[in-house]
């Protein structure tokens, strides 16, 4: 079946450490989105991507990279430098056509800094 | 720039009721798209109901329906009905111009509780 697979699902890492949240999608979407949900908050953008090989920074993009070399592939690092990066994180892309476009969600990644 | 407000963060019903979950938004472009997504405690995000900026009537999805009010700068989404599966957070999102890759950005959200 098409869809968006994130992993791992849950994530552990030392402070100081960074890490990689994986996100492939087997639905020819364009466009690809990493968001970060705090509990109990909203979505909030970290980055995005229209097209292979070129990303755009979202609203909090500081201490997190991307890279986008392949269609399907869009994954997220962590980097040392973020600050508090515990946190619920959610990749999607959107259909490539006009109009709703709605995003399609992959399951998430729950990731803990000891 | 783009703002999307939820001004509930929770909110109480009794089921069968109709409940209205609050949605303002801020844009300059004149072509944006608005989005409803439910998320229940699962964590996934599932998609309700969409409208674009220059359609003429509100968008309906089986329960749910949006009020579009262009002027006021509101995206209010209607559910009918309430059912005890609807207990869920409810995000409301704006895509800034009609490309499928722009960016999209969500508001805080509402915890809707049905209650039996």
């Amino acid at each position: 079946d098409g869809g968006i697979t994130q992993s791992p699902k849950y994530l552990f890492r030392k402070e100081g450490q960074n890490v990689t949240l994986s996100c492939e999608q087997n639905l020819n979407h364009d466009a690809m989105y990493w968001y970060r949900q705090d509990p109990g908050q909203g979505l909030r953008l970290i980055y995005y991507s229209q097209i292979v090989n070129d990303f755009q920074k979202g609203d909090i993009a500081e201490g997190y990279s991307v890279s986008r070399e392949k269609k399907e592939s869009f994954p997220l690092t962590v980097t040392s430098a973020q600050k508090n990066p515990t946190a619920f994180y959610l990749c999607a892309s959107a259909v490539p056509t006009s109009g709703a476009g709605e995003l399609f969600f992959g399951e998430g990644s729950r990731l803990t800094v000891l | 720039a783009q703002k999307i407000t939820q001004t509930q963060p929770g909110m109480f019903v009794q089921e069968k009721e109709a409940v209205t979950l609050d949605c303002t938004y801020d844009t300059s472009d004149p072509s944006y798209g608005l989005f409803w997504y439910k998320q229940p405690s699962s964590g996934e995000m599932i998609f309700l109901i969409y409208q674009g900026s220059y359609d003429q009537q509100n968008a309906t999805e089986g329960r749910y329906s949006l009020n579009f009010q262009k002027a006021r700068k509101s995206a209010n989404l209607v559910i009918s009905a309430s059912q005890l599966g609807d207990s869920a957070m409810y995000f409301c999102a704006m895509r800034e111009s009609y490309s499928s890759a722009s960016k999209i950005i969500f508001g805080s959200g509402t915890r809707l509780s049905i209650r039996p």
